[in-house]
């Protein structure tokens, strides 16, 4: 079944602690995304990948690292993370860089930070 | 200000009734994309539009360019349409693959 996996899906942490979120996607797609949604602020960008080895902010990058080592693999880093990371993370992922692409999320990965 | 402004934010209607949710932007664009949030969390692709008009089932999306403005009709609402929607735009000015979202819309169908 084509897909886009995460885990965990949920995480509870401490300050400062350091944690990785995995994703991956069986789909052969180039472009991979990372978002959080938090309420009244909607769903924002925090980084995104056009192909491997090509990784780029988007709209809020502070406080987090990603990699793309291998096209499948798109995992989120937050190597001392605070509260104000607490939220709904969502990996994406398309077939295409263009603006033409439909994009499938991944399920979510509710983080809390204490 | 939002670049990307949904309305409303709420909507609740009866099962049957015709449902428009709108969506303006307020810079040129490249592709809007309706979105679909189940309310256990998942997010589903529903359209990518670039101009005209999409159909899928009871769902249409239609896009005028000129006006800056999309909107989202389910014709025939059932309770399983109950979900936040969700529109995201390619913004021409921001460089690679950034997506720009509006809120959301809780719509919620009564049986």
């Amino acid at each position: 079944e084509a897909q886009v996996t995460q885990n965990p899906r949920y995480l509870i942490t401490v300050t400062g602690k350091k944690l990785t979120v995995t994703c991956s996607q069986n789909m052969n797609h180039e472009y991979m995304s990372w978002y959080r949604q938090d309420p009244g602020l909607g769903l924002r960008q925090i980084y995104y990948s056009m192909n491997v080895e090509v990784t780029d902010k988007g709209d809020v990058p502070e406080g987090y690292k990603v990699s793309r080592k291998e096209k499948r693999n798109f995992p989120l880093i937050l190597e001392s993370p605070s509260p104000n990371q607490t939220s709904l993370y969502f990996c994406a992922s398309s077939p295409g860089v263009d603006s033409y692409n439909e994009q499938f999320f991944g399920p979510g990965t509710r983080l809390t930070v204490l | 200000k939002n670049e990307v402004e949904q309305s409303p934010q709420n909507l609740t209607a009866q099962e049957g009734e015709f449902i428009t949710i709108n969506c303006s932007y307020s810079v040129g664009i490249s592709a809007l994309h309706w979105l679909q949030q189940h309310p256990g969390g998942g997010i589903v692709s529903l359209f990518m539009l670039s101009s005209g008009k999409k159909k899928h089932g009871r769902l249409i999306a239609t896009i005028n360019i000129q006006e800056k403005h999309s909107s989202l009709h389910i014709t025939a609402s059932h309770p399983r349409d109950s979900a936040v929607y969700i529109c995201a735009v390619r913004l021409v000015k921001t460089s690679g693959s950034r997506l720009t979202f509006g809120e959301g819309t809780q719509l919620t169908v009564n049986p």
